[in-house]
């Protein structure tokens, strides 16, 4: 079992949608992070989360750190945010980082 | 402030050459981390540098080396290039365990 688990694996949406991805984690850590990979690769920080939530634009992230369990919201989806989101946790003590496999959504117009 | 920067975005590269990444981290971090995700796969600890010292490397071979400088900027040196080499490599830095902030990553390709 991995340490960083994602759901869902692939996540297709049509424009307008609420989205919901979630993340949960086996391991004590200090940090969490959503990330944003592009289809060309680069890779953009969302969000470091070590409690509660955060909020920017139309992108919500929230942790539950008793249920070792993190979600991504994103409201009115637009094609434009069609990507893989990657979950990460910075493990407590290590900071070394653990990353999920992702989750590719595409928001069709 | 400036995030991480790494360089080149880009690199094209031909088998058995050697390719140098590098990585710029946030000013005040004194660790960064490098990762490898080639085509299809997840995101894989590659090495770790802290104070200038290698802490941690994961499980690659020896033609995947690197080095912090006393700025705590950080080079990625990969030898004798092979096509699977063919990935992108993200450089995190982080201060303490209060998490990372991430550069934007090489893609590396070799042909």
């Amino acid at each position: 079992k991995n340490e960083v688990e994602q759901s869902p694996q692939n996540l297709t949406a049509q424009e307008g949608e609420f989205i919901t991805i979630n993340c949960s984690y086996s391991v004590g850590i200090s940090a969490l992070h959503w990330l944003q990979q592009h289809p060309g690769g680069g890779i953009v920080s969302l969000f470091m989360l070590s409690s509660g939530k955060k909020k920017h634009g139309r992108l919500i992230a929230t942790i539950n750190i008793q249920e070792k369990h993190s979600s991504l919201h994103i409201t009115a989806s637009h094609p434009r945010d069609s990507a893989v989101y990657i979950c990460a946790v910075t493990q407590g003590g290590s900071e070394k980082l653990v990353f999920g496999k992702g989750t590719k959504l595409t928001v069709n117009p | 402030e400036a995030g991480v920067t790494q360089s080149p975005t880009h690199l094209i590269k031909t088998r058995g050459q050697q390719a140098t990444l590098r990585c710029s981290p946030i000013s005040g971090h004194t660790s960064v981390y490098w990762y490898q995700q080639a085509l299809g796969l997840g995101l894989q600890f590659l090495l770790w540098y802290d104070e200038g010292e290698e802490r941690n490397r994961g499980n690659f071979p020896p033609r995947f080396s690197g080095r912090q400088f006393p700025n705590y900027s950080s080079e990625l040196n990969v030898n004798a290039l092979e096509l699977e080499d063919s990935a992108l490599y993200l450089c995190a830095s982080s201060r303490g365990p209060a998490g990372s902030a991430f550069g934007s990553g090489t893609r590396l390709t070799v042909v």
